[in-house]
């Protein structure tokens, strides 16, 4: 059984500072989806991930994949308040578009 | 596009009573997912469809639960009878299976359920 783990949960962070959300996943899979979302809100599409090495940016977010360590991460730079919300990760079960979700990282960005 | 699209929004319910969730997917998507996200266990995968045949029904909880899509635009999730503890946000997705794209997922707005 494919398991997503996360970490941290839960993430609390200044205006202006750096970090990093893990992602890793038990079993081998070709693409992984990174999405936001907002308190009592729906999910939005962040990032599609489909090979080894890939990289994606948009804006102040930035996301990778290293297959061979069954990793992603998603890197925010200086981070501002409207980036804070649940960032879940979402791994590809090889059976057509089946997707096993992270736990979830709840990101909150302080003034 | 409108996206996917959601009724009702929310629903109040009495333990035991008919839940009927309905879900409209992107035109053109051949895939529909319905999930169930809660505090506890997070977003679970419930059923998915293709081309209108559902494919795996393994996250279902219980028969209680039954999906089905009659056609291309349209799928409905029924609870009967309904239990507080399927008190939840179920949502609706569906993605286009082409593959240079990576079948990115769009999910629906959700119905916030409440089941007394």
């Amino acid at each position: 059984e494919l398991k997503v783990e996360q970490n941290p949960l839960f993430l609390s962070m200044q205006e202006g500072k750096n970090y990093t959300i893990y992602c890793n996943y038990s079993t081998t899979s070709d693409r992984l989806y990174w999405y936001r979302q907002d308190p009592g809100k729906s999910l939005e599409s962040l990032f599609v991930l489909l090979s080894n090495g890939a990289v994606k940016q948009e804006g102040r977010l930035m996301a990778s994949l290293d297959t061979k360590a069954r990793l992603s991460t998603l890197h925010i730079t200086a981070a501002v308040h409207d980036l804070s919300a649940t960032y879940f990760c979402a791994v590809n079960t090889g059976t057509a578009s089946k997707l096993t979700f992270g736990t979830g990282t709840r990101l909150q960005v302080t003034l | 596009d409108a996206g996917v699209i959601q009724s009702p929004r929310h629903e109040v319910t009495e333990m035991g009573q008919e839940v009927t969730l309905r879900c409209k997917p992107i035109s053109g998507h051949d895939y529909l997912f319905w999930y169930r996200q809660t505090m506890m266990r997070g977003l679970e995968l419930l059923i998915y469809f293709n081309n209108n045949v559902p494919i795996d029904d393994s996250g279902m909880p219980e028969d209680r639960f039954s999906a089905k899509m009659p056609n291309a635009s349209f799928s409905t999730l029924k609870i009967q009878p309904s239990e507080p503890r399927d008190s939840a946000v179920y949502f609706c997705a569906s993605s286009f299976s082409a593959l240079a794209g990576g079948e990115t997922q769009y999910f629906g707005p959700g119905t916030r359920l409440l089941v007394l």
